[in-house]
C-alpha cells in the first residue's frame, strides 16, 4: 500500500511568496495532522482533520497560515506571505481512528524561505 | 497544556554500548507512543504502551510504562550503526499527539 504521499519534497522561496504543500493520506485514514519540524522547537503539530473537517487549528502559528481537506485524499498547507521564519521540514501524516493507533508519517516538504 | 519532557537530548554511544531515552511528564500519561526518525527520514512509529506499569520488547529494543504512568523509557542493548537517529516519545491525549523533544542518538562504529 502507497504510504502518506507529500509534495513538493524540497521548496524554496524568497519571502512574500504563495507557499503550499500538498498531501494525499493513505486510503481509508480517517484523520489528518500536518507538523512543522525545527531543530529549536521539534516536532509541533499545526492542526489536525477528522473525516475531512479541522478539529483543532491551536498550533497554527499565524492568520498567514491556513490549511484545508477538501475531500477525504487531499489536503493543504498553504503560507501567505511566507517569512524566512517558516522555513522548517513541514510533515502530513494520516492514522486510521484517533486513540491508540499509530500516526503515518510522509516524507516531509523541505521548505526554505529566502 | 500537556508538556512531555525528554532525556537525554543527545546521546554518543560506542557501538556495543547500550543507551536509554527516558520520557517524563508532571502530569499523567494517556498512552504513550515511540517514533524513531532517521537522519533526514520521516518519524516512525515503533511501539504503543497503555497499561500502568507495561513493558514491551522488540529485539534489542525495551520499552516501559512507569507504574503511576508519568513516565516512559526505551533501552537499546548493544547498539548497532542502525540504530542511529533521533528517538521521539509521544503523549496520545484528547484525539492528539504531544512529541517530547526527541534524544538524538549517534554512534561511533
Amino acid at each position: 500500500d502507497a504510504g502518506v504521499i507529500q509534495s513538493p519534497r524540497h521548496e524554496v522561496t524568497e519571502m512574500g511568496q504563495e507557499v503550499t504543500l500538498r498531501c494525499k493520506p493513505i486510503s481509508g485514514h480517517d484523520y489528518l495532522f500536518w507538523y512543522r519540524q525545527t531543530m529549536m522547537r521539534g516536532l509541533e503539530l499545526l492542526i489536525y482533520f477528522n473525516n475531512n473537517v479541522p478539529i483543532d487549528d491551536s498550533g497554527m502559528p499565524e492568520d498567514r497560515f491556513s490549511a484545508k481537506m477538501p475531500n477525504a485524499s487531499f489536503s493543504t498547507l498553504k503560507i501567505q506571505p511566507s517569512e524566512p521564519r517558516d522555513s522548517a521540514v513541514y510533515f502530513c501524516a494520516s492514522s486510521r481512528t484517533s486513540g491508540n493507533q499509530p500516526q503515518h508519517f510522509g516524507d516531509g516538504t523541505r521548505l526554505s524561505i529566502l | 497544556g500537556q508538556q512531555v519532557m525528554q532525556i537525554p537530548q543527545y546521546q554518543h554511544v560506542q557501538e556495543g554500548e547500550d543507551f536509554t531515552t527516558y520520557c517524563n511528564s508532571s502530569t499523567t500519561l494517556s498512552n504513550i507512543q515511540w517514533y524513531k526518525q532517521r537522519p533526514g527520514g520521516h518519524p516512525v512509529f515503533l511501539i504503543q504502551l497503555v497499561k500502568s506499569g507495561e513493558v514491551k520488547k522488540q529485539k534489542r529494543l525495551t520499552f516501559q510504562f512507569g507504574e503511576a504512568k508519568k513516565n516512559s523509557s526505551l533501552h537499546i542493548t548493544a547498539t548497532q550503526t542502525t540504530d542511529v537517529g533521533t528517538y521521539f516519545c509521544a503523549d496520545q491525549g484528547a484525539q492528539k499527539l504531544v512529541f517530547g523533544q526527541g534524544t538524538r542518538l549517534t554512534i561511533n562504529p
